[in-house]
């Protein structure tokens, strides 16, 4: 059983495109993440949800917008895709408290073309 | 803005031999992880040392902590090609604060 997955893995789109990225966890945790890593591989926290609750929301466009019908499941919609926005999408989750290591989904690679 | 900074950039060695990769950091932490990543796969947690730790082991994993210099590092034993993956270290400041990362080191073992 996969523990934290993400659908799709590969996602090629043209600019001005709407897209969303659907993140679900099996592991009972009650927080989970959106991280972006660029081409040079940094990784950036965009948005952290606690019991579907939008705790973080770092300096992202508001053409992101997430959404958490429940505590498993963080999505990711994407409107008016550009070229910058090409990148590896990651979900993860922990559990709540301090000190817990996070479990991170396969990863979305999206193509903006 | 980025927390860790982790040295090398990259790393290559033979299999048998050590690694060793560091990271700095800049602010008060409560924790500090070490992940790895396999090419085009997710993150793997490897490690987790809280601030009051000073050194932690895992197999062949031994993470140390220097909260006075803000530093730790993390040393692979007897590398194997396996081990062949980027490394990152990330912060934990505590509350409701995530996990930031660092740019991570690309560790290369060669067979």
């Amino acid at each position: 059983d996969t523990a934290v997955s993400q659908t799709p893995k590969y996602l090629v789109t043209q600019m001005g495109n709407d897209k969303s990225i659907k993140c679900e966890q099996n592991l009972g945790h009650d927080t989970m993440y959106w991280y972006k890593q660029d081409s040079k591989k940094f990784l950036k926290i965009m948005f952290s949800y606690n019991n579907k609750e939008l705790i973080i929301n770092e300096t992202v466009p508001n053409r992101f917008s997430p959404k958490s019908p429940d505590k498993a499941h963080l999505n990711l919609h994407i409107n008016s895709l550009e070229l910058g926005d090409s990148a590896v999408y990651f979900c993860a989750s922990s559990p709540s408290g301090q000190g817990s290591g996070y479990t991170f989904g396969s990863g979305t690679r999206l193509t903006v073309v | 803005s980025q927390q860790g900074e982790e040295d090398p950039q990259a790393l290559s060695i033979q299999e048998g031999e050590n690694a060793t990769m560091n990271c700095s950091y800049k602010t008060s932490i409560n924790n500090l992880q070490w992940y790895r990543q396999n090419s085009g796969r997710g993150l793997v947690h490897l490690i987790l040392i809280r601030s009051n730790e000073r050194e932690k082991h895992s197999g062949r994993l031994r993470v140390t902590l220097d909260t006075s210099k803000k530093s730790s590092s993390l040393l692979i034993t007897a590398s194997r090609a396996a081990d062949t993956a980027s490394y990152f270290c990330a912060t934990d400041a505590g509350g409701n604060t995530p996990l930031v990362f660092g740019k991570g080191t690309r560790l290369s073992v060669i067979a």
